[in-house]
C-alpha cells in the first residue's frame, strides 16, 4: 500500500499569509493526486486533483504542484475562509490513502 | 446537481453489523462514469478510505477493513450500502459516502462530490 505524509500537521499563520503544505507518497503515484479542504460539521470539499488542476469554483489563491512523490498545496494570502483541515488523497492505487491532515490555525 | 445523502442508525451496539446507506439524487448511479465511495473520520482523527465500489459491483476495500466490510449497489433505488460487521468503539465515526470519477482508460482522480456525513456511535 502507498502510504501518504503530511507536514506540517499543524500550520499556525496570519491572514494574507502566503502558506505551504506538503504530502509525500511512499512510492510514484505520478500525478494522481487531490487535495480536500474540511471543516468541522461539513462534508470535505474538493480543491486539486491531478496534483495541480483547480476544481470548478475555487478560487484561484489555491494551488497545487509536484509529480512522483512530492506535492504542494499552496494558498497565496489566507483568508478567514481558509481557516480548516487539508488533506491529501492519492488515487494511483488502491486503497486510496489520505494523509494524516494538515490543520491550518489562526497565528 | 448531484446530491448524496448518507442514512443509517446513530447507535450501534458492539459485536453488531453497521449499516448505512448512501441515496443518490439528481444524478444515476447506474454509469460507467463514477465510482461511489466510503470514507469514514473517527473523532479527533483524519479521514479513512473504507472502500469503493462501481455500477456493476466491482468492488474495492481497504486492506484494514476488508475482512468486515461489503458494498451494496440498488440501482432501482438509486442507492449504495455499506455494511460494516462485527463493530467495536473503535469504529465509531462520521461516515461519508461520495463520488470519484472514473474514465475508463485513465483511472479515477478525485472524490468530487460527499455528502453530509452521518455520525455513528458503537455502544452498548
Amino acid at each position: 500500500d502507498i502510504q501518504m505524509t503530511q507536514s506540517p500537521s499543524t500550520l499556525s499563520a496570519s491572514l494574507g499569509d502566503r502558506v505551504t503544505i506538503t504530502c509525500r507518497a511512499s512510492q510514484s503515484i505520478s500525478s494522481w493526486l487531490a487535495w480536500y479542504q474540511h471543516k468541522p460539521g461539513k462534508a470535505p470539499k474538493l480543491l486539486i486533483y491531478r496534483a495541480s488542476t483547480l476544481e470548478s469554483g475555487v478560487p484561484s489563491r489555491f494551488s497545487g504542484s509536484g509529480s512522483g512523490t512530492e506535492f504542494t498545496l499552496t494558498i497565496s494570502s489566507l483568508q478567514p475562509d481558509d481557516f480548516a483541515t487539508y488533506y491529501c488523497q492519492h488515487f494511483s492505487s488502491y486503497p486510496w490513502t489520505f494523509g494524516q491532515g494538515t490543520k491550518v490555525e489562526i497565528k | 446537481q448531484v446530491q448524496l445523502q448518507e442514512s443509517g442508525p446513530g447507535l450501534v451496539k458492539p459485536s453488531e453489523t453497521l449499516s448505512l446507506t448512501c441515496s443518490v439524487s439528481g444524478g444515476s448511479i447506474n454509469s460507467s462514469s463514477y465510482y461511489w465511495g466510503w470514507i469514514r473520520q473517527p473523532p479527533g482523527k483524519g479521514l479513512e478510505w473504507i472502500g469503493s465500489i462501481y455500477y456493476n459491483g466491482r468492488t474495492y476495500h481497504n486492506p484494514s477493513l476488508k475482512s468486515r466490510v461489503a458494498f451494496f449497489v440498488d440501482k432501482s433505488k438509486n442507492q449504495i450500502s455499506l455494511n460494516l460487521r462485527s463493530v467495536t468503539a473503535t469504529d465509531t465515526a462520521v461516515f461519508y459516502c461520495a463520488r470519484a470519477n472514473h474514465d475508463i482508460l485513465t483511472g479515477s482522480e478525485a472524490f468530487d462530490i460527499w455528502g453530509q456525513g452521518t455520525l455513528v456511535i458503537v455502544s452498548s
